[in-house]
């Protein structure tokens, strides 16, 4: 079992539309977790950090339940410019701040 | 202010030759890691140096090693390339004291034949 799990998606989406995706983690030692967007052939760009009391940055929403064990995204009145894939990442309380990924979520808003 | 630059940006080796990556971090970042993204999965932890020292290292073998030198850039060299070799490469910097928020350069696509 991986330590971090996405639903690989695709999610296809028209315009205007919320999505949401979550991510599990294992380990209950994490401890920072963040989500990152990747457009096709790029490198991973930061979105947002994930607080336990949950968090919004304009459209998109983050939350964070330690119980449970998972983490979720929630984008409200999508854009054709959304369609990426959405990384969910994980570190432990090492101090290094190693970065466990999902295999991520791929998003197509469509027209 | 730059952000990470990674180079070359693409590269083409046979089966069994060496390379070397080179990444430069954001300004005022001390501690660069490096992640293998193979086509459809998420990037995979390599290494983490900082302060010119290899700090944690993931699940991969000798044949990946690195540096880091006294201005904070970084070189990872892998030998004897196999076809599962071939990845985007990705280097990330960050400020170790500023909570782990990690910054990642565009990557090198590195094709093996």
């Amino acid at each position: 079992r991986k330590e971090v799990e996405q639903d690989p998606g695709p999610f296809n989406v028209p315009e205007g539309a919320t999505v949401a995706f979550n991510c599990t983690y294992s380990n209950s030692a994490s401890q920072s977790f963040f989500w990152y967007r990747q457009d096709c052939r790029k490198e991973p760009k930061l979105l947002m950090s994930v607080y336990s009391s949950g968090n919004e940055d304009g459209r998109f929403t983050a939350q964070l339940n330690r119980a449970s064990q998972y983490i979720s995204l929630l984008i409200r009145d999508s854009k054709l410019s959304d369609s990426a894939t959405y990384l969910c990442v994980v570190t432990h309380s090492s101090g290094t701040y190693k970065y466990i990924f999902g295999t991520g979520t791929r998003l197509k808003v469509l027209a | 202010d730059a952000g990470v630059t990674q180079s070359p940006t693409h590269l083409i080796k046979t089966r069994g030759q060496q390379v070397t990556l080179r990444c430069s971090p954001k300004s005022g970042h001390d501690t660069v890691s490096w992640y293998q993204q193979a086509l459809g999965q998420g990037p995979q932890f390599i290494f983490q140096y900082y302060e010119e020292e290899e700090r944690q290292r993931g699940n991969f073998p000798d044949r990946f090693s690195g540096h880091q030198f006294p201005n904070y850039s970084s070189e990872l060299n892998v030998n004897a390339l196999l076809l599962g070799d071939s990845a985007l490469y990705l280097c990330a910097s960050n400020f170790l004291s500023g909570g782990g928020k990690q910054y990642f350069g565009p990557g090198t696509r590195l094709t093996v034949t």
